[in-house]
């Protein structure tokens, strides 16, 4: 059974302040591994998709990385907007896709 | 715009009436998939389809049903709803797996309460 494990659960840091977000994962199969952003009642908003170790991918103050048996969503120089939940999931072979719990960012200014 | 929508957007209803929550996408994408998002549990897929005709259980498909008539869309439906369903739902589409780009874009989310 495919399963992701975020940490931490919740996170606050000060504006400008940089740290890493944890996802751990098994999967049968790797077909990609995702990252997505979700603010309160909305849907999830697509960040990236991994697919293989060593792979990374960036965009503006956020840097997804991946090895065999997890990824890290670093965030830079955070500021207030990047406050959200960050959710990391994993596709495996028989299409269906598994989702972590999330971390719950907030920047405080 | 690329879009997948959902309706409604907000339900209360009581327990045993049958309901329907409608999905949509304009992008045609083949494969389409219904999530539920609970505290503390996080996404967790209900069904999938990978093209018309054809869908398969996800993790929580019990109390639940879908039908894939058309490319587009992709209706989940309650039969008789507990108040174990309460929950939002959100509604997603992808292209293929295997292709690049093949992420999923969701929907707006439908919050479901069964009384």
């Amino acid at each position: 059974e495919d399963q992701v494990t975020q940490s931490p659960e919740a996170l606050r840091l000060q504006e400008g302040e940089s740290s890493s977000l944890n996802c751990s994962y098994t999967v049968s199969g790797l077909r990609g591994l995702f990252w997505y952003r979700q603010d309160p009642g909305k849907g999830p908003e697509f960040l990236f998709t991994l697919y293989s170790a060593g792979e990374e991918k960036e965009k503006e103050r956020l840097k997804a990385t991946l090895t065999k048996k997890e990824s890290f969503l670093h965030i830079t120089a955070p500021k207030p907007e990047d406050s959200a939940t960050y959710l990391c999931a994993v596709s495996g072979g028989y299409q269906k896709v598994t989702f972590g719990i999330g971390t719950k960012l907030q920047v405080i200014p | 715009e690329a879009q997948v929508t959902q309706n409604p957007r907000y339900l209360i209803t009581v327990t045993g009436k049958k309901l329907t929550v409608t999905c949509s996408q304009n992008m045609n994408h083949e494969y389409m998939s219904w999530y539920r998002q609970d505290p503390g549990l996080g996404l967790r897929q209900i069904y999938y389809s990978m093209n018309v005709e054809v869908t398969d259980k996800g993790d929580v498909p019990e109390g639940y049903k879908v039908s894939r008539k058309e490319k587009r869309n992709f209706p989940l439906i309650l039969e008789s709803p507990s108040p174990n369903q309460t929950s939002l739902y959100f509604c997603a589409s992808r292209r293929p797996s295997g292709r690049k780009g093949n992420e999923q874009f969701f929907g707006p989310g439908t919050r479901l309460t069964v009384l």
